[in-house]
């Protein structure tokens, strides 16, 4: 089992939809969860953290996480042509203070 | 201010020679990561630095790779006897500190390309 598991994708939404995109982390002990999204030929860019159990908003973005379910997802409302990326969950654990360990990430591509 | 860089952005070399990746930190962060990632992959941690010394270096594959940070800002991925199997895009990340949760956002380079023919 992956230690941070995303479908691949793509995921393809009609612009102006809601996105939504899933990720299960198997380490118990972690602490802190991030959603990074990724053009093509780009670096990683952060777009949300989370470290509690619930919803956190930021704009259009929405993080949720429920650690007993061991289950964090981002909502992407109002989506735009310009969120079509490659969106990566990345998870931080106790075990591991430095190490962040990312998921393959889901291929999002936003239909006009 | 200045984000996090890295040189070469490409780097084309022959199986069996050595390579080096430079990565310069935003300034005043103390943290610095090498990933690597593969096409269709997400980034793989290899090293951590907090300051000059390598905190966790528990993802380096093998031998072959070493890094160094010897004044706690500039980094350099040092890869020996380059194979086939190294091509990926190495990407550096920089945060302020490592420990705490507000502060600990890793910002990402633009990543260097490495081929081996």
């Amino acid at each position: 089992q992956k230690e941070v598991e995303q479908n691949s994708g793509p995921l393809s939404v009609p612009e102006g939809a809601i996105a939504s995109l899933n990720c299960t982390y198997s380490d118990r002990g972690s602490q802190s969860f991030f959603w990074y999204r990724q053009y093509s030929g780009k670096s990683p860019e952060l777009i949300m953290s989370i470290y509690s159990n619930g919803d956190k908003e930021d704009g259009r973005f929405t993080a949720q996480l429920n650690k007993a379910s061991q289950y964090v997802s981002l909502l992407i409302r109002d989506s735009q042509p310009s969120d079509s990326a490659t969106y990566l969950c990345a998870v931080k654990s106790y075990s591991s203070a430095s190490k962040i360990i990312f998921g393959s990430g889901t291929r999002l591509s936003i239909r006009p | 201010g200045a984000g996090v860089s890295q040189t070469p952005s490409n780097k084309v070399t022959e199986k069996g020679k050595y390579v080096e990746l430079r990565c310069d930190p935003i300034s005043g962060h103390t943290a610095l990561y090498w990933y690597r990632q593969s096409l269709g992959q997400g980034p793989e941690f290899l090293i951590y630095f907090q300051g000059t010394g390598a905190a966790d270096d528990s993802g380096l594959p093998n031998d072959r790779f070493f890094a160094v940070r010897p004044e706690g800002s500039v980094s350099t991925l040092k890869i020996q006897r380059t194979e086939r199997g190294d091509s990926a895009v190495y990407l550096c990340a920089s945060s302020r500190t490592s420990g705490g949760t507000a502060t600990d956002t890793q910002y990402f380079g633009p990543g260097t390309r490495l081929t081996v023919l």
